[in-house]
């Protein structure tokens, strides 16, 4: 597609369900990355997938968020027994793979925006 | 570990003044750098970003960013700010593991 597609783009759950958050990268780009961002703060690393290769997942802040990616297609964020502490918007990104490591340029969805009651 | 930090949690200047972001960052090889913008209800935008060569980069909008290997700095700059600047800026570096990692933003005012 001509961008990066997320839905929902807004979401509101009740504490304890599980929620899925999708993305829709831009066709050709082989670099998937998930991030989060809670009201007034930064842009915090979730995840990131590279073609093939096993995902980095270093910053997935507990057992319970999960995602998943099916070759250089679409992926799937999963939350479980979602929490209040869950609430904020999570920003998905994918890029061409790059030239050289680290110089990837990120193009940004625009976000889902999850609420935990 | 790659970090970023940006001091200034919010800044205020007039239409028409000069603009100044401040980003330090960590980490231990050569930096691929960026700045984003987020406006209002939008989506993050790269205003531009530095690579390799010229330590004085250009990007959109008619900002600048320099890249100070010695201070560990790539402040942002814009000669005259216009209102339609006010939103929030994102530093951000990369390395080897193609790892984007953010600073925690500086939120910009424009006052008439």
């Amino acid at each position: 597609g001509a961008g990066v597609s997320q839905s929902p783009s807004n979401k509101v759950t009740e504490k304890g369900k599980d929620v899925e958050l999708r993305c829709d990268p831009i066709s050709g780009h082989t670099a998937l990355y998930w991030y989060r961002q809670r009201l007034g703060q930064g842009l915090e690393f979730l995840i990131y997938f590279q073609g093939n290769s096993a995902p980095d997942k270093s910053g997935l802040p507990s057992d319970r968020f999960s995602a998943e990616r099916t070759g250089e297609s679409v992926s799937t964020l999963t939350i479980q027994r979602t929490q209040q502490e869950d609430s904020a918007v999570y920003l998905c990104a994918s890029s061409e793979r790059p030239k050289s490591s680290g110089a990837n340029v990120l193009t940004f969805g625009a976000g889902s925006r999850l609420t935990v009651l | 570990a790659q970090s970023v930090t940006q001091p200034d949690i919010h800044i205020t200047v007039s239409e028409g003044a000069s603009l100044e972001l401040r980003c330090n960052y960590s980490y231990g090889a050569t930096p691929y750098l960026f700045w984003y913008v987020q406006s209002p209800g939008q989506g993050l935008q790269l205003l531009l970003k530095y690579f390799s060569g010229d330590t004085l980069v250009q990007g959109i909008k008619g900002f600048e960013a320099e890249f100070k290997r010695s201070q560990s700095s790539f402040n942002l700059r814009k000669p005259s700010v216009h209102w339609s600047d006010a939103a929030e800026y994102f530093c951000a570096v990369s390395g080897a593991t193609n790892k984007l990692i953010f600073g925690t933003g500086t939120l910009l005012a424009v006052q008439p």
